[in-house]
């Protein structure tokens, strides 16, 4: 069954280095989005990315975070200068649809000291 | 914005027994409402879901029903397992494609 993968699965970095998170989508799916999650709390929504830009945006997604699809496959979110409250684990989704299921990746751990 | 309330935030049940959990939610034009379950460490997977167009659906223990005028559903899982104890959250969607997430269920399940 396709899935959506993420790399690396743990990132720690020293605050205010920029950071790259990695996500391959399911193959056929249109829609791409990013999430995160601080420890102990519910999943929030960062962006949406649809035909090769932002199709929405949170208030969290500021101009520190960037989202790309460099090529076919890879789907990436950039932080530029991270903060220590950046820390979270950080999910990719994907879906065939604007208004369809989402497919969630395994996450990766994002620790910021 | 939309506004997303789930309870309880925990729930403790003997094996065998039933849960449910209830979702509200504010945005009258959400029309997709899915359920999450996610296991430590894990991302979200999505065990069930329903569209406006329905008020209830069942699959095998689980099984989701929708009140759009009262503006909730709820999640209900009969026959629970250990393998069911999990954090779970509702996300409906409204016109935009964010889900916007619950705050979360932590369902324990007592052998």
């Amino acid at each position: 069954e396709p899935e959506v993968t993420q790399t690396p699965s743990h990132q720690v970095t020293q605050m205010g280095q920029e950071v790259i998170l990695r996500c391959v989508p399911i193959s056929n799916h249109l829609y791409f989005y990013w999430y995160r999650q601080i420890l102990g709390q519910k999943v929030e929504f960062l962006v949406s990315f649809y035909n090769n830009e932002i199709s929405e945006k949170s208030e969290i997604f500021d101009d520190q975070f960037s989202v790309e699809r460099p090529d076919g496959s890879n789907f990436t979110l950039k932080i530029r200068s991270t903060k220590l409250e950046d820390s979270a684990m950080y999910f990719c989704a994907s879906s065939p649809g604007g208004v369809e299921t989402q497919y969630f990746g395994p996450g990766t751990r994002l620790l910021v000291l | 914005g939309e506004n997303v309330e789930q309870h309880p935030s925990t729930l403790s049940v003997q094996e065998g027994d039933s849960a449910v959990i209830k979702c509200t939610y504010s945005d009258s034009a959400s029309n997709y409402f899915p359920w999450y379950k996610q296991e430590l460490g894990k991302g979200p997977q999505l065990i069930i879901d329903i569209r406006s167009n329905v008020g209830e659906k069942k699959d095998q223990r689980i099984a989701v029903t929708l009140n759009k005028t009262a503006k909730h559903f709820s999640l209900h899982i009969t026959e629970t397992q250990p393998e069911d104890s999990a954090v779970y959250f509702c996300a409906p969607q409204g016109g935009a494609q964010k889900l916007v997430f619950g705050q979360g269920t932590r369902l324990t399940i007592n052998p």
